[in-house]
């Protein structure tokens, strides 16, 4: 099945901060999705991206289907944004999940 | 619009027992997927129903199952609890099937398996 690869896998920034988080993918993909995870577990939409580069405030998400990959760009983080992020992609009926980047963010 | 709905939030079994989690998709949504996550392993699809068929299933053993009712909402059943079956169990609403659009995630289930 297709691989899915996040990085880094852990992040720590100091409030105010940019970063920019890696989703690397093995095959073609026909959806590829952004998620944050709260401490609760829920999972929250950021953004659906199967190609091309889509923008939401401080976020902002690049997918390079060609080269098989996804960026994810925070600017001026704040702790709000602590948690893990995940990016889930689709090939051939195959739903798979990265393993996720852990976000802290410190004031 | 209301969003995804799971219930119940917290459930505590023991193993052998069964469980039968519920999953309420977004007005209109006629497909719901079904993911565990585990600390080990991760986010895992389980199974995707679509018009209460299921149109595809994730590598979980026949103790895990799943049916979808003629208003889209969803049910899985998980059969002969075994302790490694602790996990945080979501389901995911799509308007169509979930390979080709959006997915939206309900609050999850907590399953813990003493």
């Amino acid at each position: 099945g297709i691989q899915v690869e996040q990085s880094p896998p852990d992040l720590i920034l100091q409030e105010g901060a940019n970063s920019t988080l890696r989703c690397n993918f093995s095959d073609s993909v026909n959806n590829l999705q952004w998620f944050h995870q709260n401490p609760w577990g829920q999972l929250i939409n950021l953004f659906y991206i199967p190609s091309g580069t889509k923008q939401n405030g401080r976020l902002s998400a690049t997918t390079v289907a060609t080269e098989r990959y996804s960026l994810l760009y925070i600017s001026s983080s704040q702790t709000t944004d602590s948690g893990v992020y995940f990016c889930a992609v689709e090939h051939n009926n195959d739903m798979r999940f990265g393993a996720g980047t852990r976000l802290t963010v410190k004031p | 619009k209301a969003g995804v709905t799971q219930t119940p939030r917290y459930l505590i079994k023991t193993r052998g027992q069964q469980v039968t989690l519920s999953c309420s998709p977004i007005s209109g949504h006629r497909s719901v997927s079904w993911y565990q996550q585990t600390p080990g392993q991760g986010l895992q699809f389980l199974f995707e129903y679509f018009s209460e068929t299921q149109r595809n299933k994730g590598n979980f053993p026949g103790r895990f199952s799943g049916r979808q009712f003629s208003n889209s909402r969803s049910e899985m059943n998980v059969s002969t609890l075994e302790l490694g079956d602790s996990a945080l169990y979501l389901c995911a609403s799509s308007l169509s099937l979930a390979g080709a659009n959006e997915q939206f995630f309900g609050p999850g289930t907590r399953l813990t398996v003493l």
